[in-house]
């Protein structure tokens, strides 16, 4: 696609639910980052893939949070058991070689 | 760990001022240091980025200095426009192969008053 795309834009649910955030990349970027931002925050790094290495996980906060990335194309964060605190907007940025981080528009994380 | 410190959190400049926000960052392996523009409800965009082998980058009204002995850089706006009120994000990352994981500072707000 043109950019990187990112579903759903706007997601509410309860407490202890699980979710599940979707980022498709540009079409042919090697890279793809997770990272979150709070209200009125930076960005924090979550999870990062470079093509079939292992991803880089150390921004993970808790065990609650994992992701996929099938295919070296999409990506899938997944939060379970959610908590009032993972509220954020949750973005996905992609890149390709020394090519700088592309973003999606996020998806909004509402937890009630 | 790593860790990127941004000032000021708040800028306000009269139109046709220079702005400028300072970034420290603590790894001193971190190489490539991008600057992103965040408007109200959008999604950061780059707007200039500097690897470590270079000291000034410009592109029109933009320019960003690196010093790496400080593990310093900062990003310089001459002639503010309105349209130029956003938040600012620097980041910072150490990478051999691609740009990899940015470690971003807390942001700027800046306003330009008309």
């Amino acid at each position: 696609g043109a950019g990187v795309s990112q579903s759903p834009s706007n997601k509410v649910t309860e407490k202890g639910k699980d979710v599940e955030l979707r980022c498709d990349p540009i079409s042919g970027h090697t890279a793809l980052y997770w990272y979150r931002q709070s209200l009125g925050q930076g960005l924090e790094f979550l999870i990062y893939f470079q093509g079939n290495s292992a991803p880089d996980k150390s921004g993970l906060p808790s065990d609650r949070f994992s992701a996929e990335r099938t295919g070296g194309s999409v990506s899938t964060l997944t939060i379970q058991r959610t908590q009032q605190e993972d509220s954020a907007v949750y973005l996905c940025a992609s890149s390709s070689g020394w090519q700088p981080q592309h973003f999606g528009d996020g998806t909004r994380l509402s937890i009630l | 760990g790593e860790n990127v410190e941004q000032h000021p959190s708040t800028l306000s400049v009269q139109e046709g001022d220079s702005a400028v926000i300072k970034c420290t960052y603590s790894d001193s392996a971190s190489n490539y240091f991008p600057w992103y523009k965040q408007e109200l409800g959008k999604r950061p965009q780059l707007i200039i980025d500097i690897r470590s082998n270079v000291g000034e980058k410009k592109d029109q009204r933009i320019a960003v200095t690196l010093n790496k002995t400080a593990k310093h850089f900062s990003l310089h706006i001459t002639e503010t426009q309105p349209e130029d009120s956003a938040v600012y994000f620097c980041a910072a990352s150490k990478s051999s192969s691609n740009t990899g994981k940015l470690i971003f500072g807390q942001g700027t707000t800046l306003q330009v008053k008309p």
